[in-house]
């Protein structure tokens, strides 16, 4: 069984312009969340997907946003790039909807912002 | 911004010695993990706590889910070179979805 991937890797971007991570879920998976993790910190929660509709949603502006495909797998969205959103990028999926706590996460996708 | 406080931030201990880390939250989560991240890689799960109290072991990691649901401990006994990393606490409350609220992390070096 496959772990959840993710994609690019790494990236560089302007301030202002526009990104988008992709993440394929772990095989068997219906649900993704996304996780920014800022240099020498914990993961903050962006948001979840579940059914291809955003189930949840952290503190984050309206310039994150995202999509869940009919085969679970899921795109961050962020426009007008802004220094501090240099950040590794998480994107973890689970089993059984919203309320299961058994995230598997990808290796994250590095942005960095100049 | 963070709810969780994490200590120690970081620890650099001999090998063989055992080590304790720890998570205090001014809120009351109904489900406390624990996390290890390699570099480069993603946070993975070591011990998921699921009652107040439960004192749960993987190998020789021992975590405890605090009594008042506001904190937890981690204990690794007997450090190996590879349990080089940094290690993070989340909480978990059962109508938040899986919103998870991470700590700051523990960074921990062995020194073989």
């Amino acid at each position: 069984e496959t772990g959840v991937t993710q994609s690019p890797t790494h990236l560089i971007k302007t301030r202002g312009q526009q990104v988008t991570l992709r993440c394929s879920s772990q095989s068997g998976h219906n649900t993704v969340s996304w996780y920014q993790q800022a240099l020498g910190q914990g993961p903050q929660f962006i948001f979840q997907y579940y059914r291809e509709e955003e189930n949840g949603r952290g503190n984050f502006p309206p310039r994150f946003s995202g999509l869940q495909f009919p085969n679970y797998s899921s795109e961050l969205n962020v426009n007008a790039l802004e220094l501090d959103d240099s950040a590794l990028y998480l994107c973890a999926s689970s089993l059984g909807g919203p309320g299961a706590n058994v995230l598997t996460f990808g290796a994250g996708s590095r942005l960095t912002v100049l | 911004g963070q709810q969780l406080n994490q200590s120690p931030q970081s620890m650099f201990i001999q090998e063989g010695e055992d080590v304790s880390m720890n998570c205090t939250s001014s809120s009351i989560f109904n489900t406390w993990l624990w996390y290890k991240q390699d570099p480069g890689e993603g946070p993975v799960l070591l011990i998921a706590l699921y009652k107040a109290g439960e004192l749960t072991s993987n190998g020789r990691l021992t975590a405890q889910f605090g009594i008042t649901r506001k904190d937890s401990f981690l204990n690794i006994s007997a450090s190996i070179p590879s349990d080089v990393g940094i290690y993070f606490c989340a909480g978990l409350l059962n109508n938040a979805g899986n919103m998870l609220t991470f700590g700051g992390g523990t960074r921990l070096m062995v020194k073989p």
